[in-house]
Protein backbone atom coordinates (compact mmCIF):
# COMPACT_ATOMS: atom_id res chain seq x y z
CA UNK A 1 0.00 0.00 0.00
CA UNK A 2 1.17 3.64 -0.15
CA UNK A 3 3.46 4.98 2.28
CA UNK A 4 3.90 8.36 3.63
CA UNK A 5 4.50 10.70 1.37
CA UNK A 6 5.89 14.79 1.47
CA UNK A 7 6.66 17.21 -0.89
CA UNK A 8 8.52 19.34 -2.01
CA UNK A 9 11.52 16.25 -1.68
CA UNK A 10 14.04 19.26 -2.12
CA UNK A 11 13.68 22.84 -1.05
CA UNK A 12 16.05 25.58 -1.37
CA UNK A 13 15.22 29.13 -0.39
CA UNK A 14 16.60 32.18 0.65
CA UNK A 15 16.76 33.79 4.30
CA UNK A 16 14.01 36.02 5.69
CA UNK A 17 11.48 33.59 3.02
CA UNK A 18 8.48 31.57 3.95
CA UNK A 19 8.43 27.91 3.16
CA UNK A 20 5.29 25.00 3.54
CA UNK A 21 6.21 21.27 4.01
CA UNK A 22 3.45 18.78 3.29
CA UNK A 23 3.31 15.49 4.60
CA UNK A 24 0.32 13.07 3.58
CA UNK A 25 0.44 9.90 6.37
CA UNK A 26 -0.79 6.44 5.40
CA UNK A 27 -4.53 6.38 5.44
CA UNK A 28 -6.04 5.57 8.54
CA UNK A 29 -3.44 6.68 10.45
CA UNK A 30 -4.36 8.58 13.30
CA UNK A 31 -1.55 10.00 15.26
CA UNK A 32 0.92 12.08 11.95
CA UNK A 33 4.44 13.51 13.89
CA UNK A 34 7.37 15.90 12.15
CA UNK A 35 11.36 15.54 12.86
CA UNK A 36 13.51 17.54 12.03
CA UNK A 37 17.18 15.73 11.26
CA UNK A 38 19.97 17.94 11.37
CA UNK A 39 23.86 17.37 11.21
CA UNK A 40 24.71 18.37 14.67
CA UNK A 41 21.25 17.71 16.45
CA UNK A 42 21.06 14.52 15.17
CA UNK A 43 16.92 13.38 14.84
CA UNK A 44 14.61 15.45 17.19
CA UNK A 45 11.03 15.45 17.50
CA UNK A 46 9.01 19.05 16.23
CA UNK A 47 5.27 18.29 16.78
CA UNK A 48 2.56 15.17 17.29
CA UNK A 49 -1.29 15.15 16.32
CA UNK A 50 -3.31 12.91 16.94
CA UNK A 51 -7.34 12.64 15.60
CA UNK A 52 -8.91 16.13 17.04
CA UNK A 53 -6.78 16.24 20.32
CA UNK A 54 -4.96 19.51 20.88
CA UNK A 55 -1.48 19.05 19.37
CA UNK A 56 1.46 18.61 20.95
CA UNK A 57 3.99 21.60 20.27
CA UNK A 58 6.80 21.17 22.87
CA UNK A 59 9.34 20.17 19.96
CA UNK A 60 9.47 23.26 17.81
CA UNK A 61 12.15 24.97 18.32
CA UNK A 62 10.68 28.81 17.82
CA UNK A 63 7.41 30.65 17.05
CA UNK A 64 8.53 30.99 13.58
CA UNK A 65 7.42 26.96 13.40
CA UNK A 66 4.06 25.84 13.26
CA UNK A 67 1.79 23.27 11.90
CA UNK A 68 -1.37 22.45 11.21
CA UNK A 69 -3.76 18.75 10.13
CA UNK A 70 -6.60 19.69 8.28
CA UNK A 71 -9.06 16.99 8.41
CA UNK A 72 -7.23 14.54 10.21
CA UNK A 73 -4.83 13.47 7.69
CA UNK A 74 -2.56 15.72 5.58
CA UNK A 75 -0.17 17.93 7.76
CA UNK A 76 1.68 21.28 6.56
CA UNK A 77 4.62 22.32 8.73
CA UNK A 78 5.84 26.38 7.86
CA UNK A 79 8.67 27.68 8.59
CA UNK A 80 8.43 31.72 8.73
CA UNK A 81 11.42 34.23 8.31
CA UNK A 82 13.50 31.14 7.47
CA UNK A 83 17.17 31.33 8.70
CA UNK A 84 20.38 29.01 7.68
CA UNK A 85 19.65 27.48 11.35
CA UNK A 86 16.82 26.01 9.94
CA UNK A 87 19.00 23.89 6.82
CA UNK A 88 17.72 20.04 7.93
CA UNK A 89 15.99 17.31 6.54
CA UNK A 90 12.00 17.55 7.98
CA UNK A 91 10.79 13.99 8.39
CA UNK A 92 6.93 13.16 8.94
CA UNK A 93 5.81 10.04 10.52
CA UNK A 94 2.27 8.04 11.04
CA UNK A 95 0.86 5.10 13.02
CA UNK A 96 -2.28 3.73 14.41
CA UNK A 97 -2.50 3.33 17.17
CA UNK A 98 0.20 1.56 17.67
CA UNK A 99 3.39 2.02 18.28
CA UNK A 100 5.64 1.71 14.96
CA UNK A 101 6.25 4.95 13.16
CA UNK A 102 6.51 4.56 9.50
CA UNK A 103 8.52 7.79 8.09
CA UNK A 104 8.23 9.50 4.80
CA UNK A 105 10.99 10.20 2.29
CA UNK A 106 11.58 13.65 4.02
CA UNK A 107 11.99 17.27 2.39
CA UNK A 108 15.03 18.41 2.33
CA UNK A 109 15.29 22.16 3.25
CA UNK A 110 18.35 24.21 2.37
CA UNK A 111 18.02 28.03 3.64
CA UNK A 112 20.59 30.56 1.55
CA UNK B 1 15.31 15.55 29.63
CA UNK B 2 15.02 12.45 28.89
CA UNK B 3 18.37 11.65 26.86
CA UNK B 4 19.55 8.17 24.76
CA UNK B 5 23.05 7.93 24.25
CA UNK B 6 24.77 5.96 21.67
CA UNK B 7 28.27 4.82 21.14
CA UNK B 8 29.14 7.30 18.64
CA UNK B 9 31.25 5.01 16.27
CA UNK B 10 31.76 5.03 13.60
CA UNK B 11 31.81 1.02 13.55
CA UNK B 12 33.56 -0.72 10.82
CA UNK B 13 33.28 -4.76 10.84
CA UNK B 14 34.54 -7.61 8.20
CA UNK B 15 31.67 -9.16 6.50
CA UNK B 16 30.59 -12.50 8.39
CA UNK B 17 31.75 -10.70 11.46
CA UNK B 18 28.29 -9.72 14.52
CA UNK B 19 27.98 -5.94 14.56
CA UNK B 20 27.11 -4.95 18.52
CA UNK B 21 25.35 -1.55 18.81
CA UNK B 22 24.76 -0.02 22.07
CA UNK B 23 22.34 2.33 23.49
CA UNK B 24 21.41 3.82 27.07
CA UNK B 25 18.71 5.86 28.39
CA UNK B 26 17.88 8.02 31.24
CA UNK B 27 13.77 7.96 31.80
CA UNK B 28 13.99 4.49 34.07
CA UNK B 29 9.97 4.54 33.54
CA UNK B 30 10.51 3.49 29.61
CA UNK B 31 8.78 0.53 28.21
CA UNK B 32 9.33 0.59 24.29
CA UNK B 33 12.37 0.66 22.82
CA UNK B 34 13.40 0.62 19.04
CA UNK B 35 16.28 0.06 16.38
CA UNK B 36 16.05 2.03 13.22
CA UNK B 37 17.80 1.87 10.48
CA UNK B 38 18.75 4.61 8.13
CA UNK B 39 20.91 4.61 5.13
CA UNK B 40 22.85 7.28 3.45
CA UNK B 41 19.97 9.97 2.24
CA UNK B 42 17.10 7.97 3.17
CA UNK B 43 14.28 8.16 6.26
CA UNK B 44 14.72 5.59 9.06
CA UNK B 45 13.21 2.34 8.97
CA UNK B 46 11.86 -0.12 11.64
CA UNK B 47 14.04 -3.06 12.08
CA UNK B 48 13.46 -4.21 15.89
CA UNK B 49 11.20 -3.24 18.94
CA UNK B 50 11.69 -4.65 22.39
CA UNK B 51 9.57 -4.22 25.17
CA UNK B 52 10.40 -6.82 27.94
CA UNK B 53 14.28 -7.49 29.40
CA UNK B 54 16.42 -9.94 27.86
CA UNK B 55 16.87 -11.03 24.12
CA UNK B 56 14.57 -11.02 21.41
CA UNK B 57 15.90 -12.50 18.21
CA UNK B 58 14.49 -11.47 14.49
CA UNK B 59 16.68 -13.26 11.81
CA UNK B 60 20.20 -12.19 12.04
CA UNK B 61 19.44 -9.40 14.44
CA UNK B 62 19.02 -9.53 18.06
CA UNK B 63 17.91 -6.73 20.61
CA UNK B 64 19.03 -6.97 24.15
CA UNK B 65 16.87 -5.18 26.69
CA UNK B 66 18.47 -4.78 30.46
CA UNK B 67 15.97 -2.18 32.17
CA UNK B 68 18.04 -2.42 35.39
CA UNK B 69 20.87 -1.36 33.53
CA UNK B 70 18.79 1.07 31.57
CA UNK B 71 20.49 -0.66 28.43
CA UNK B 72 19.34 -1.99 25.21
CA UNK B 73 21.89 -3.06 22.10
CA UNK B 74 21.23 -4.71 18.71
CA UNK B 75 23.71 -7.30 17.69
CA UNK B 76 23.92 -8.10 14.01
CA UNK B 77 24.90 -11.88 12.83
CA UNK B 78 26.61 -12.31 9.92
CA UNK B 79 27.34 -8.78 8.38
CA UNK B 80 26.86 -8.02 4.95
CA UNK B 81 28.09 -5.11 3.37
CA UNK B 82 24.02 -4.40 2.72
CA UNK B 83 23.69 -3.37 6.72
CA UNK B 84 26.16 -0.54 6.02
CA UNK B 85 23.49 2.11 7.57
CA UNK B 86 23.59 4.65 10.31
CA UNK B 87 21.76 2.80 13.72
CA UNK B 88 19.22 4.65 15.52
CA UNK B 89 18.22 4.15 18.81
CA UNK B 90 14.76 5.26 20.07
CA UNK B 91 12.71 5.60 23.14
CA UNK B 92 8.93 7.13 23.14
CA UNK B 93 8.52 9.92 26.06
CA UNK B 94 5.25 10.94 25.36
CA UNK B 95 3.36 9.19 27.64
CA UNK B 96 -0.63 7.72 26.79
CA UNK B 97 -1.15 7.57 22.70
CA UNK B 98 1.59 9.77 22.28
CA UNK B 99 4.61 8.21 20.84
CA UNK B 100 6.93 10.77 20.19
CA UNK B 101 10.69 9.31 19.76
CA UNK B 102 13.38 10.45 21.16
CA UNK B 103 16.47 9.47 19.08
CA UNK B 104 19.82 8.40 19.96
CA UNK B 105 22.46 10.73 17.70
CA UNK B 106 23.11 6.97 16.09
CA UNK B 107 26.13 4.90 15.19
CA UNK B 108 27.68 4.43 11.47
CA UNK B 109 27.95 1.23 10.98
CA UNK B 110 30.43 -0.11 7.83
CA UNK B 111 30.29 -3.86 7.09
CA UNK B 112 33.97 -4.37 4.86
CA UNK B 113 33.59 -6.89 2.13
Amino acid sequence: GAGVSQSPSNKVTEKGKDVELRCDPISGHTALYWYRQSLGQGLEFLIYFQGNSAPDKSGLPSDRFSAERTGGSVSTLTIQRTQQEDSAVYLCASHSGFETQYFGPGTRLLVL
Amino acid sequence: QKEVEQNSGPLSVPEGAIASLNCTYSDRGSQSFFWYRQYSGKSPELIMSIYSNGDKEDGRFTAQLNKASQYVSLLIRDSQPSDSATYLCAVPSGGGSNYKLTFGKGTLLTVNP
